[in-house]
């Protein structure tokens, strides 16, 4: 059992789409933090949401951690090729060393 | 440019043979990570060291050793793997790992390992 959940795992779409992609949990995070990885490459981190309710925008993505801090999703407005890439969600305990990670979404954003 | 370096960038080796990868951080951080991510699985934490020492060991197999020698190496040991080893094996830090685990994890770009 996957403590943290992502959806869908692949997504293929055109240029100037709207997306939204979801990371839902049973367990309450004190935080919960959103990379992207490209191929060949390490993820990187886009944001970090804290408080339960909490919207970030990151030019076109915007982040949303659940009201009760189980759930956030990512959408992505007028999606461009380079937004391809892996997507992660990866969720934090108060007091925890560790991350745990989602399986991950696959996001393929077509000319 | 990536602050965290792993080298080497893609390894093949047989399962009696013996290698290390190494992983190298300038960014001043106090912890370091080791992850295991394979095709269809969660990114799998295997290790954590803070301040140089081991503060997780995630029911890791014994044919990897880690080792820490300061805040900015780690390494990962490797001995007798199985092909089910084979997998991107990526590299992070952040600033400490005192608990206060909202901190951002910065991740090398990983050694892709193969076990024939």
């Amino acid at each position: 059992t996957q403590l943290l959940e992502q959806s869908p795992q692949f997504l293929s779409i055109q240029e100037g789409e709207n997306l939204t992609v979801y990371c839902n949990s049973s367990s309450v995070f004190s935080s919960l933090q959103w990379y992207r990885q490209e191929p060949g490459e390490g993820p990187v981190l886009l944001v970090t949401v804290v408080t339960g309710g909490e919207v970030k925008k990151l030019k076109r993505l915007t982040f949303q951690f659940g009201d009760a801090r189980k759930d956030s999703s990512l959408h992505i407005t007028a999606a461009q090729p380079g937004d391809t890439g892996l997507y992660l969600c990866a969720g934090a305990w108060r007091g925890a060393q560790k991350l745990v990670f989602g399986q991950g979404t696959r996001l393929t954003i077509n000319p | 440019e990536t602050g965290v370096t792993q080298t080497p960038r893609h390894l093949v080796m047989g399962m009696t043979n013996k290698k290390s990868l190494k992983c190298e951080q300038h960014l001043g951080h106090n912890a370091m990570y080791w992850y295991k991510q394979s095709a269809k699985k969660p990114l799998e934490l295997m290790f954590v060291y803070n301040f140089k020492e081991q503060t997780e060991n995630n029911s890791v197999p014994s044919r990897f050793s880690p080792e820490c020698p300061n805040s900015s190496h780690l390494f990962l040991h490797l001995h007798t793997l199985q092909p089910e080893d084979s997998a991107l094996y990526l590299c992070a830090s952040s600033r400490t790992g005192d608990g206060r685990s909202n901190q951002p994890q910065h991740f090398g770009d990983g050694t892709r390992l193969s076990i024939l």
